[in-house]
């Protein structure tokens, strides 16, 4: 079935630094979503993504649905504190309203 | 977009017991999911909640153990039947407003089974 995968697991990063993270697929996705889950909440939507090769920024981040439709990447400019969390892509199965969850990028924050 | 309220927010309970978890919205929805978060991992869907019908359950997910309702458009329950110390995960209620909307989320139900 369809997956996707993110990397990197993890990162560990200083207040300031900029950040990346990507999501890939074995196959095609028409609608790209990237979510941010702080502890003990909900997965909070940041950016949607609709279009190959589309490029949409939300204050700091800055999120690309990739030309093959393969991939997305998610950036993350001057870092702070409550950027802490999971940041999960997502897409839709297949023809369907489900949506499939990436594997999670866990980003920590040093001050 | 809609306000998702789950209850309750986090539970202990006993192996071998149920446990029934609340999905309100604040308006009416065309679609209400639910999903699992297991310890340290990604979503995963339980099943899809069909208003008035039975709910569309995933592989590897069925009714027995997790019953499903959905009486209309603003309210769903999810049952975690007969638990075990395996059922301890994160359980999600999701909705989306209309096709043309992302998923939201609730902020979840924390579930320990001991």
């Amino acid at each position: 079935g369809q997956q996707l995968n993110q990397s990197p697991q993890s990162m560990f990063i200083q207040e300031g630094e900029d950040v990346s993270m990507n999501c890939t697929s074995s196959s095609i996705f028409n609608t790209w979503l990237w979510y941010k889950q702080d502890p003990g909440e909900g997965p909070v939507l940041l950016i949607a993504l609709y279009k190959a090769g589309e490029l949409t920024s939300n204050g700091r981040l800055t999120a690309q649905f990739g030309i093959t439709r393969k991939d997305s990447f998610l950036n993350i400019s001057a870092s702070i504190p409550s950027d802490v969390g999971i940041y999960f892509c997502a897409g839709p199965s297949y023809n369907t309203d489900k949506l499939i969850f990436g594997t999670g990028t866990r980003l920590q924050v040093f001050p | 977009s809609a306000v998702i309220s789950q209850k309750p927010s986090r539970d202990i309970c006993q192996r071998g017991t149920s446990l029934t978890i609340q999905c309100q919205v604040d308006s009416q929805v065309t679609m209400m999911f639910w999903y699992r978060q297991q310890p340290g991992q990604s979503l995963t869907l339980i099943a899809t909640a069909n208003q008035g019908s039975e709910a569309t359950y995933e592989s590897g997910f069925v009714i027995d153990k997790f019953p499903i309702s959905r009486p209309n458009l603003t309210f769903s329950t999810l049952t975690v039947s007969n638990m075990s110390p395996e059922d301890s995960s994160i359980y999600l209620c999701s909705v989306l407003e209309d096709r043309n909307s992302p998923l939201h989320f609730g902020n979840g139900t924390r579930l320990t089974v001991t």
